[in-house]
């Protein structure tokens, strides 16, 4: 089965860029989404089709992806930005996985 | 403004039946795939499956086929996930999402939220 793979944990100091790597087998020849899931909340689209924002998403958060790796991006981080990212691709035209996740502290 | 309400925590012991919902309003519920998504406490987000409301098709990862049937009725724009038989393992937060396609082939994501329900199995 298709899997993403993601760094359990990436520490950032505000104001810094933080980047959260997702990897997965030929990742870059599907889109990859990102969530943002803070506690005791529903996730939140951050990211779409690698790159895009959906209205209402800060400037900072950016996006790309490129041969087995998507990369989330943030940018001049805050402090409201410490939470759990999720990225998701489709491992084929019916199903769907999601990464392992990532806690970001923002120390 | 598109809204996925689903209903309230439920506490079952194992080898008990639930159906939890999810209520769509905002949008044209027919028109758009809903998905299943489950979170074990202190644990990552796991694709369940999704169906079309038009045609009641439905996908399920091979990880949850057999394991829980996802259903729908479009008469009142609620989608359903439900179990035969609980297993401890089953407690979870289950969330739905609508799924938007993009019509030009360029990927699809969950772009609205239900507020998620706890399940809670113990006997």
């Amino acid at each position: 089965s298709y899997e993403l793979t993601q760094p359990p944990s990436v520490s950032v100091s505000p104001g810094q860029t933080a980047s959260i790597t997702c990897s997965g087998e030929k990742l870059g020849y599907k889109y990859t989404c990102w969530y943002q899931q803070k506690p005791g909340q529903s996730p939140v689209l951050v990211i779409y089709q690698d790159t895009k924002r959906p209205s209402g998403i800060p400037e900072r958060f950016s996006g790309s992806n490129s041969g087995n790796t998507a990369t989330l991006t943030i940018s001049g981080t805050q402090a409201m930005d410490e939470a759990d990212y999720y990225c998701q691709a489709w491992n084929n035209t019916t199903t769907s996985v999601f990464g392992t996740g990532t806690k970001v502290t923002v120390l | 403004e598109v809204q996925l309400v689903q209903s309230g925590a439920e506490v079952r012991k194992p080898g008990e039946s639930l159906k939890i919902s999810c209520k769509g309003s905002g949008h044209n519920f027919a028109s758009f795939w809903i998905g299943w998504v489950r979170q074990m406490p202190g644990k990552g987000l796991e694709w369940m499956g999704i169906i079309d409301p038009s045609d009641s098709d439905t996908i399920y990862s091979p990880s949850f086929q057999g394991q829980v049937t996802i259903s729908v009725d479009k008469s009142i724009g609620t989608a359903y996930l439900q179990w035969s038989s609980l297993k401890a393992s089953d407690t979870a937060m289950y969330y739905c999402a609508r799924l938007w396609i993009d019509p030009w082939g360029l990927g699809s994501y969950f772009d609205h939220w239900g507020q998620g329900t706890l399940v809670t199995v113990s006997s």
